[in-house]
């Protein structure tokens, strides 16, 4: 299952409201998770089940979507936001992860 | 608090072989599938591969089946990722995390382990 993200990249400022999508090669149902990498460190679950918030993330992001198309947004970008952002897919036995969006302060 | 610890940075040569190792503490190693994920140099997160502790019962990724070993030692809670003949090209740094749940998220990540493999 191919997972592509749009954009690849992005520019925005704080406080913009910041859209990303995940579309699935096919369908995946809810199985789809969110995670946030900043450079050097290892990636966070933000999102899990396409919309369940992870215990400690901020409200200000959110997941929707089922079947084959999905989309990560945050409210509100904060400093802290600006971060890498990949989509994952745990429907089948074989798992994989989208290409990146990379969120970068304008 | 869960936590899992990953092994250090490695430089080895083409040809040779390498272990690294992911520990898990503060849950039931038993009882959660972990996972491997790699990431090249300036590049994304790759699936590799992932197994059950509690019967060892393992999957790997079609570009990795082959090319690497997964394995667990119950009885000390740490997860394996071992390469018989190291190449250029498995320069990267590995991750090992948590799967939450059966078709869950990896929830719980170690800090990742650099392998640079050169001449």
């Amino acid at each position: 299952i191919q997972l592509t993200q749009s954009p690849s990249s992005l520019s925005a400022s704080v406080g913009d409201r910041v859209t990303i999508t995940c579309r699935a090669s096919q369908s995946i149902s809810t199985y789809l998770n969110w995670y946030q990498q900043k450079p050097g460190k290892a990636p966070k679950l933000l999102i899990y089940a396409a919309s369940s918030l992870q215990s400690g993330v901020p409200s200000r992001f959110s997941g929707s979507g089922s079947v084959t198309d999905f989309t990560l947004t945050i409210s509100s970008l904060q400093p802290e936001d600006f971060a890498t952002y990949y989509c994952q897919q745990s429907s089948s036995a074989m798992w994989t992860f989208g290409q990146g969006t990379e969120v970068e302060i304008k | 608090e869960v936590q899992v610890v990953q092994s250090g940075a490695e430089v080895k040569k083409p040809g040779e072989s390498l272990k690294i190792s992911c520990k898990a503490s503060e849950y039931s190693f038993t009882n959660y599938w972990i996972g491997w994920v790699r990431q090249m140099p300036g590049k994304g997160l790759e699936w590799m591969g992932f197994i059950y502790p509690g019967d060892s019962n393992t999957r790997y990724g079609p570009s990795f089946q082959g090319q690497v070993t997964i394995s667990a030692d119950k009885s000390i809670s740490t997860a394996y990722l071992q390469w018989s003949s190291l190449k250029a090209s498995d320069t990267a740094i590995y991750y090992c995390a948590r799967i939450s749940r059966a078709y869950g998220p990896f929830d719980y990540w170690g800090q990742g382990t650099l392998v640079t493999v050169s001449s």
